[in-house]
C-alpha cells in the first residue's frame, strides 16, 4: 500500500531536549517537505527536499533541521524544542517538482512543556 | 505574498442540502490549485487539481471549478460522510515550490 508514515504519532517533551520525527515513504517520490497546523494559521511548510541531498526552507524554518540521506526518509531533527512548537506536524510527498498528487502522512501532535 | 482565503469557516448542511465552499486566493502566478479533505485527527488526502481558469474536475458528490481569482468545491446532495474540514492550496511558479494552504472550511452534514 503506497503510504507515508511518521513517527512517533504522540510526542509530550520538554523545553530543550533534541528530538526527531521520522518521515518514510514508499512511492520512490522525489519531493518531500514537512508542515505544521496550528489552529488559524492552516498548513505551513517548514522545509521541503526536492531530492536526496538536496533540503531547502520553507515559511517557517526556524527551529527545526532536515536531512534528506536516503530517498524514502526525510527526518524533522527539533534541537532545542521550545513550547512554540508545540503542533501538529505532517510530512508530505509528491512525485516529482511539477504539482501532482502529494501523499500526507497521519500526522504527529507533538507538546513541548 | 500568496493568500489564500477560504469561506465560510464552517458550514452545517442537512443532509442532502446542497452548498459550495470558496476558495480566493491572489497569488504571482499560479500553477494548479488543489483542493483536499481533511478528517480529524489525520493527514489530508488529495481531492483536486485544476490548472487553468474554467476547469472543472468531478468526483461523487464533489464538484470543483477554478476561474481566474477564486475555486469553489460544489456539494450536491450530501451525505453524513461527508463531514470534514476541506482545505484549499494553490501552487506558484518560482523558487521553492511549495503549496499555500487557506485554514480551510469546517463542513458538518446533520442526518
Amino acid at each position: 500500500e503506497a503510504q507515508v508514515t511518521q513517527n512517533p504519532r504522540y510526542l509530550i517533551t520538554v523545553t530543550g531536549k533534541k528530538l526527531t520525527v521520522t518521515c518514510s515513504q514508499n512511492m520512490n517520490h522525489e519531493y518531500m517537505s514537512w508542515y505544521r497546523q496550528d489552529p488559524g494559521l492552516g498548513l505551513r511548510q517548514i522545509y521541503y527536499s526536492m531530492n536526496v541531498e538536496v533540503t531547502d526552507k520553507g515559511d517557517v524554518p526556524e527551529g527545526y533541521k532536515v536531512s534528506r540521506k536516503e530517498k524514502r526518509n526525510f527526518p524533522l531533527i527539533l534541537e532545542s524544542p521550545s513550547p512554540n512548537q508545540t503542533s501538529l506536524y505532517f510530512c508530505a510527498s509528491r512525485r516529482d517538482r511539477v504539482y501532482n498528487e502529494q501523499f500526507f502522512g497521519p500526522g504527529t501532535r507533538l507538546t513541548v512543556l | 505574498e500568496d493568500q489564500v482565503t477560504q469561506s465560510p469557516e464552517a458550514l452545517r448542511l442537512q443532509e442532502g442540502e446542497s452548498s459550495s465552499l470558496n476558495c480566493s486566493y491572489t497569488v504571482s502566478g499560479l500553477r494548479g490549485l488543489f483542493w483536499y479533505r481533511q478528517d480529524p485527527g489525520k493527514g489530508p488526502e488529495f481531492l483536486f487539481t485544476l490548472y487553468s481558469a474554467g476547469e472543472e474536475k468531478e468526483k461523487e458528490r464533489l464538484k470543483a471549478t477554478l476561474t481566474k481569482k477564486e475555486s469553489f468545491l460544489h456539494i450536491t446532495a450530501p451525505k453524513p460522510e461527508d463531514s470534514a474540514t476541506y482545505l484549499c492550496a494553490v501552487g506558484t511558479n518560482f523558487g521553492n515550490e511549495k503549496l499555500t494552504f487557506g485554514t480551510g472550511t469546517r463542513l458538518t452534514i446533520i442526518p
